[in-house]
């Protein structure tokens, strides 16, 4: 059964701070998908790594992954309060594609100032 | 631009009623999959579509059902509401490998 672990599952760090959020995931799938969630609100998606060694920035987030350690990270650079929100990564159910995607139970995180 | 739109927003079941969810996309993606988030749980694929007149089980089926007559709609259906139902259903479409678009979720209460 796939397993995708993220850590840790709940986080609060004060603005201006540094942190890793760490996805596990137990297949060996090349691609990796980590979505944002505001309370009560859907999923957007931050970043689609497709391939080994894949590196993605967006302003004070920075996504990488490494197939060969199963391993994701989503780093935050100098936090601020409105990154304040639940993050979600995700990995193909089957490996194929088109067949669903497998989350992690997210990581609650909250900035303040 | 609308993307997925999911109808309704809320709803209340009584045990044992019966509902169906809709879902529909305009962006044109091949692939579409209902998901349920309980809290502290993540989400999990309970139906997917490949494409229109093609559905296949996720991870947690039972209890429902699903069609996909066009490439645009994809809706669920719960017979027999259970308690065990409670949760917030998200429909989502994509394209191969690319990313997902979720709709706004309904949150749904089985009393």
């Amino acid at each position: 059964e796939l397993k995708v672990e993220q850590n840790p599952l709940f986080l609060s760090m004060q603005e201006g701070k540094n942190y890793t959020i760490y996805c596990n995931y137990s297949t060996t799938s090349d691609r990796l998908y980590w979505y944002r969630q505001d309370p009560g609100k859907s999923l957007e998606s931050l970043f689609v790594l497709l391939s080994n060694g894949a590196v993605k920035q967006e302003g004070r987030l920075m996504a990488s992954l490494d197939t060969k350690a199963r391993l994701s990270t989503l780093h935050i650079t100098a936090a601020v309060h409105d990154l304040s929100a639940t993050y979600f990564c995700a990995v193909d159910r089957r490996g194929g594609g088109a067949d669903g995607l497998t989350f992690g139970k997210g990581t609650h995180l909250i900035i303040q100032p | 631009n609308a993307g997925v739109t999911q109808t309704p927003k809320f709803r209340i079941l009584k045990i044992g009623q019966s509902m169906t969810l809709q879902c529909t996309q305009d962006m044109n993606h091949n692939y579409m999959y209902w998901y349920r988030q309980d809290p502290g749980m993540g989400l999990k694929l309970i139906y997917y579509s490949v494409g229109a007149g093609i559905t296949d089980k996720g991870e947690v089926p039972n209890g429902y059902n699903v069609s996909r007559s066009t490439t645009e709609d994809f809706p669920l259906r719960l017979e027999l509401a259970a308690p065990s139902q409670t949760s917030v259903y998200f429909c989502a479409s994509s394209f191969l490998y690319t990313e997902a678009f979720f709709g706004q979720g309904t949150r749904l209460t089985v009393v």
